[in-house]
């Protein structure tokens, strides 16, 4: 399978649970962004890992942990969500230079619902 | 840390017509500045990019402009159809990893 893949494409969960979102990207890209789509907000970053090192943490809950174990896997581990966590999670991935990039590969998301 | 600002937040035009969408950046260090197209239900997909070496540039209907000086870049689409009803997001990424991007307009095309 090429591009970005993202599983589930769905999960319904409760506040209690533990479940883990996973991504993975077939471009050879050195990048991978986990965002957070709310409804009618824009994007917001999560987290972006660079060669599987964490470069930035946007004041993300310690409720979501991700995990980098490769340049093409990318994790977000959930626990003790809330309702308002409720959203599209979209993994991406691009090619990264010190000078600049080029442009982000989006997977199609994991739909999540917290009840 | 970059700033972008996306205007309008939603747009209506007749099929046909042409659409425009500013947005501006605060980082006089960012150099690339991509446009994506996300359609409902669907991931985001780029539709058209433009590095900071370059004042504009078009693919069929599609063009983008960007002014250094002034730090804005629209994204420009002429004879417009009801397939391009979509959200419309900018972005800008300074040198790094982060891309920042604008809260989006959605555009719809009315036949």
């Amino acid at each position: 399978e090429t591009g970005v893949t993202q599983t589930p494409r769905h999960l319904v969960m409760g506040m209690t649970n533990k479940k883990s979102l996973k991504c993975e990207q077939h471009l050879g890209h050195n990048a991978m962004y986990w965002y957070k789509q709310s409804a009618k907000k824009p994007l917001e970053l999560m987290f972006v890992y660079n060669f599987k090192e964490q470069t930035e943490n946007n004041s993300v809950p310690s409720r979501f942990s991700p995990e980098c174990p490769n340049s093409s896997h990318l994790f977000l581990h959930l626990h003790t969500l809330q309702p308002e966590d409720s959203a599209l999670y979209l993994c991406a991935s691009s090619q990264q230079y010190t000078t600049g990039g080029y442009e982000q590969y989006f997977g199609p998301g994991t739909r999540l619902t917290v009840t | 840390g970059e700033n972008v600002e996306q205007h309008p937040s939603t747009l209506s035009v007749q099929e046909g017509d042409s659409a425009v969408i500013k947005c501006t950046y605060s980082d006089s260090a960012s150099n690339y500045f991509p446009w994506y197209k996300q359609e409902l239900g669907k991931r985001p997909q780029l539709i058209i990019d433009i590095r900071s070496n370059v004042g504009e540039k078009k693919d069929q209907r599609i063009a983008v402009t960007l002014n250094k000086t002034a730090k804005h870049f629209s994204l420009h689409i002429t004879e417009t159809q009801p397939e391009d009803s979509a959200v419309y997001f900018c972005a800008a990424q300074p040198p790094g990893n982060q891309f920042y991007f604008g809260t989006g307009t959605s555009l719809t095309v009315i036949p």
